[in-house]
């Protein structure tokens, strides 16, 4: 079946780091993939999208590329702030499918 | 727009008891869903609801009941509550157009002692 895999946190960096989360799928076909993030204490909100190959997703400095070749959509920033400091999900969406399939999360901490 | 209302927003159970955790949403969408999320386990699909009158089963449904009461609210029920059954509850909802994402309430944390 259908599934996501992202890097093990948690991940701690100084304010102004780049970041990177890696997140690799396995699907049939060509799912739609999404980015959420969950700040302390709320539910999960929608960072960014793509919905098909090559695509970049984009959103508050956020970015990810919808790699087919590598089955992958890596999240990244330039330059990280304390207020990032988030648990940040990887999801995949199957067209046709209701079923959002979400890797386990990775937890981020940036310090001042 | 209030977007996805859950309530309550935290409660505490004993084994065995019953209860009905209540979702919302005022966008006009087709799905909601219901999901638990577990440390170390991201988030695990209970049961969805494609549109009014319709509920089917996912990942983790076992305990669980739900009702699609209009196109509005989605509820889950506990029967005989469970500590394995101790969590963090979110619905959401999506308009399930393709690619289109799912909004979240702001969860129900439930604990079963």
């Amino acid at each position: 079946g259908d599934s996501v895999t992202q890097m093990e946190g948690p991940v701690t960096l100084s304010e102004e780091a780049f970041l990177t989360i890696n997140c690799t799928y396995t699907a049939t076909g060509y799912p739609s993939l999404f980015w959420y993030v969950q700040y302390p204490g709320e539910g999960l909100q929608l960072l960014l999208k793509a919905t098909k190959a090559d695509d970049k997703g984009s959103n508050k400095g956020f970015e990810a590329t919808y790699r087919k070749e590598t089955t992958s959509f890596h999240l990244e920033k330039g330059s990280v702030q304390v207020s990032d400091s988030a648990v940040y999900f990887c999801a995949l969406l199957q067209g046709g499918s209701e079923k959002l399939v979400f890797g386990k999360g990775t937890k981020l901490t940036v310090n001042p | 727009n209030a977007g996805v209302t859950q309530t309550p927003k935290f409660q505490v159970l004993k084994t065995g008891q019953s209860m009905t955790l209540q979702c919302a949403q005022d966008m006009n969408h087709n799905s909601m869903y219901w999901y638990r999320q577990d440390p170390g386990m991201g988030l695990r699909l209970i049961y969805y609801s494609a549109s009014e009158g319709t509920t089917d089963k996912g990942e983790v449904p076992n305990g669980y009941n739900v009702s699609r009461l209009n196109k509005r609210e989605f509820s889950l029920r506990l029967e005989s509550a469970a500590p394995s059954q101790t969590s963090v509850y979110f619905c959401a909802s999506s308009l399930r157009t393709p690619g289109d994402e799912q909004y979240f309430g702001p969860g129900t944390r439930l604990t079963v002692t």
